[in-house]
């Protein structure tokens, strides 16, 4: 069954440094979203991609991020200046074009931490 | 997008069938209803899709009544590894592509 992977599954990073985090969403899939979940606190929405743009984007995504689909295969994830309060898990999730509603399939995310 | 609630907790026998609601009473005519089933430390998984009236798949079941503004996940005879926090989204990604996670219900199953 194909899947989401992500990489790294840990990244330790100093404040102020930039972290990548890399996604590969599943291959016939069109639609590519990051969430991030704070340690016990819920998922958040960060951004929505679709057909090389940004979508939709929520007051999480500031300047300090950015994505990219380089390759037409990898989705990434760009911190500029890491603090430490974007210690989180990291989630990308992609999405076919069918239907109208929410089936979204998930990575097994990449846990963050900012020192 | 549709305001949910779900209760923040529940607990359940192992072997029982678990039945947790979710209420929207703001759903729009095109919304879907979907649920995601989250592990500590893992990606949301999804679980179900419904419109309207019932969906059953192989790991659960969905009930819709006709106002759809409630709806009911439905696990059959549960065991400790569905031990899990459920969520409910309500939306239409035809005219949405940001989804946004409640608290969900954490699903505690005992031996």
């Amino acid at each position: 069954e194909p899947e989401v992977t992500q990489t790294p599954s840990h990244q330790v990073t100093q404040m102020g440094q930039e972290v990548i985090l890399r996604c590969v969403p599943i291959s016939n899939h069109l639609y590519f979203y990051w969430y991030r979940q704070i340690l016990g606190q819920k998922v958040e929405f960060l951004v929505s991609f679709y057909n090389n743009e940004i979508s939709e984007k929520s007051e999480i995504f500031d300047d300090q991020f950015s994505v990219e689909r380089p390759d037409g295969s990898n989705f990434t994830l760009k911190i500029r200046s890491t603090k430490l309060e974007d210690s989180a898990m990291y989630f990308c999730a992609s999405r076919d074009l069918a239907g109208g509603g929410y089936e979204q399939y998930f990575g097994p995310g990449t846990r963050l931490t900012v020192t | 997008l549709a305001k949910t609630t779900q209760p923040i907790s529940m607990d359940s026998y192992e072997g029982q069938e678990v039945n947790i609601t979710c209420s929207h009473n703001n759903i729009a005519t095109n919304d879907y209803i979907t649920w995601y089933q989250q592990f500590p430390s893992q990606g949301p998984r999804f679980i179900i899709q419904g419109y309207k009236t019932k969906v059953t798949n192989e790991v659960a079941s969905l009930f819709i009544p006709a106002d759809r503004k409630s709806s009911t996940l439905s696990l059959p005879r549960v065991s400790l590894s569905d031990t899990a926090v459920y969520y409910c989204l309500v939306g239409d990604s035809n005219t949405g592509n940001q989804f946004y996670f409640g608290t969900g219900t954490s699903l505690t199953v005992i031996p």
